[in-house]
């Protein structure tokens, strides 16, 4: 168990939908990360928050957004779903400032129909 | 562009052998490298890492490799067991600490035969 927690596991829901996915990071970690898993597809990074801001953008699409609030839990919000969007969600975390390693969480299978 | 590659998708080995997953990146700014296992329906698991100022770094039954002229790692795991069988993703950053993003491989499927 990597202390990183994601909700909900399993999400089916249909095209132009909008979805929120939630990820609470190991106590104290500050830095939170999203990557998208689609079949046969390695992890793509799509964005980290650092302590509630914005660090890093990776191939994140326009209709994705996401926030980390204070108490450091962070919300992946996906909108006018597309059966491409299909994929598993992960979520990181990593400790302190000068840390590379990051722990991931078990995941959301999103399922698009 | 893939800058993370792992070519072989899927590795076979016996129980007690070893195992050699290779990986090779393309951007000669990365210098700093990682290896995750992934079992079904769980996330990535960090296993070993290694900078780029060395060419060896040893957990265990687990060694990384890095020939940065050649722009390849290895991962040896020896000896190999069947709980080993898994995904694992080479991943790569330049820099290190939280500042830094991960890039991902593909994976290899590794399949310990009892």
């Amino acid at each position: 168990d990597s202390g990183v927690t994601q909700t909900p596991k399993h999400l089916i829901t249909a095209t132009g939908q909008r979805v929120t996915l939630r990820c609470s990071p190991r106590s104290g970690d500050l830095s939170v990360y999203w990557y998208q898993q689609s079949l046969d597809q390695g992890l793509q990074f799509l964005i980290q928050y650092y302590n509630g801001e914005e660090r890093a953008k990776g191939n994140i699409l326009e209709r994705f957004s996401a926030q980390q609030f204070p108490d450091l839990h962070s919300e992946l919000n996906l909108s006018s779903l597309e059966l491409g969007d299909s994929a598993l969600y992960f979520c990181a975390s990593s400790g302190t400032w000068t840390s590379t390693e990051q722990y991931f969480g078990p995941g959301t299978r999103l399922t698009v129909t | 562009d893939q800058q993370v590659k792992q070519n072989s998708p899927s590795l076979s080995v016996q129980e007690g052998r070893i195992s050699i997953l290779n990986c090779d990146y393309t951007n000669s700014m990365f210098d700093y490298f990682l290896w995750y296992k992934k079992y079904p329906a769980e996330g990535p698991t960090f296993l070993i890492s290694i900078s780029s100022i060395k060419d060896k770094n040893e957990d265990g039954r687990f060694t990384v490799f890095l020939n940065k002229s050649a722009k390849h790692l290895s991962l040896h795991i020896v000896p190999s067991q069947p709980g080993d069988s898994a995904v694992y993703f080479c991943a790569a950053s330049r820099g290190t600490g939280a500042n830094s993003k991960l890039t991902f491989g593909k994976g290899i499927t590794l399949s310990v035969r009892p």
